[in-house]
């Protein structure tokens, strides 16, 4: 089935903890994003991919880091959670960088405690 | 800077039509997009605009008047599954060549019976 997908669909972490969100898509996209959904903030961008090989940061990188090792898979990393990074993390896709339209996968619901 | 306003929440009937606006303030703009998004879901995409003017598609419409920074979107015949986040998006250019998404917080709308 074409689209993309999240892993884990929530988590609760200790602060301090390393923690991996994985994003995989099957449409071929060359450029993929994350961001975090706050309430009363939006959605906010944290890192951006615009083809294999290449990342940059988005508005709100600092504490994760991100590696886009092929096509398919954009994972994001906490390094060492804490309790503002609890939110609802988006992964998305588009064909190319600055596509017009950009697919969301189901989300990330992390809780750092 | 770069600020997205819309409104918080707006409550219409079923069957009615009822118009969410955006207005805008950026820099590099290359272009507006409207998401929906129900609860606990994902963002879909609804509409995309870039040059002055109203787009439609089936029961929604979007309009941009770049000169006055200033979007709606239009929902006809609302359904009760309608009931969702509605978000207003503007593209820009950064670093000559990147592009990004900036989204507003969003416009809650309740379609009552």
């Amino acid at each position: 089935i074409a689209g993309i997908t999240q892993a884990p669909t929530s988590q609760i972490l200790a602060a301090g903890r390393r923690m991996t969100l994985r994003c995989t898509q099957d449409m071929r996209h060359n450029a993929m994003y994350w961001y975090r959904q706050d309430l009363g903030l939006g959605l906010r961008l944290i890192h951006y991919s615009n083809t294999a090989g290449t990342t940059g940061k988005g508005e709100v990188p600092d504490g994760y880091s991100v590696s886009r090792a092929n096509t398919d898979d954009f994972p994001l990393t906490l390094a060492s959670a804490v309790p503002s990074q609890t939110s609802v993390y988006f992964c998305a896709s588009s064909l190319r960088q600055g596509g017009n339209e950009q697919f969301f996968g189901p989300g990330t619901r992390l809780t750092v405690l | 800077g770069q600020n997205i306003d819309q409104p918080t929440e707006m409550t219409a009937t079923e069957g009615a039509i009822v118009q969410i606006n955006c207005t805008y303030q950026t820099s590099g703009f290359n272009g507006l997009f409207w998401y929906q998004q129900h609860a606990g879901e994902a963002p879909t995409f609804l509409s995309y605009n870039v040059l002055d003017g109203l787009e439609e598609k089936g029961r929604f419409s979007s309009f941009l008047s770049r000169s006055k920074g200033y979007s709606y979107l239009l929902l006809k015949e609302l359904q009760m599954k309608d009931s969702a986040s509605y978000l207003c998006a503007v593209r820009v250019i950064y670093g000559g060549a990147t592009n990004k998404l900036i989204f507003g917080t969003g416009t809650l709308l309740a379609v009552q019976p």
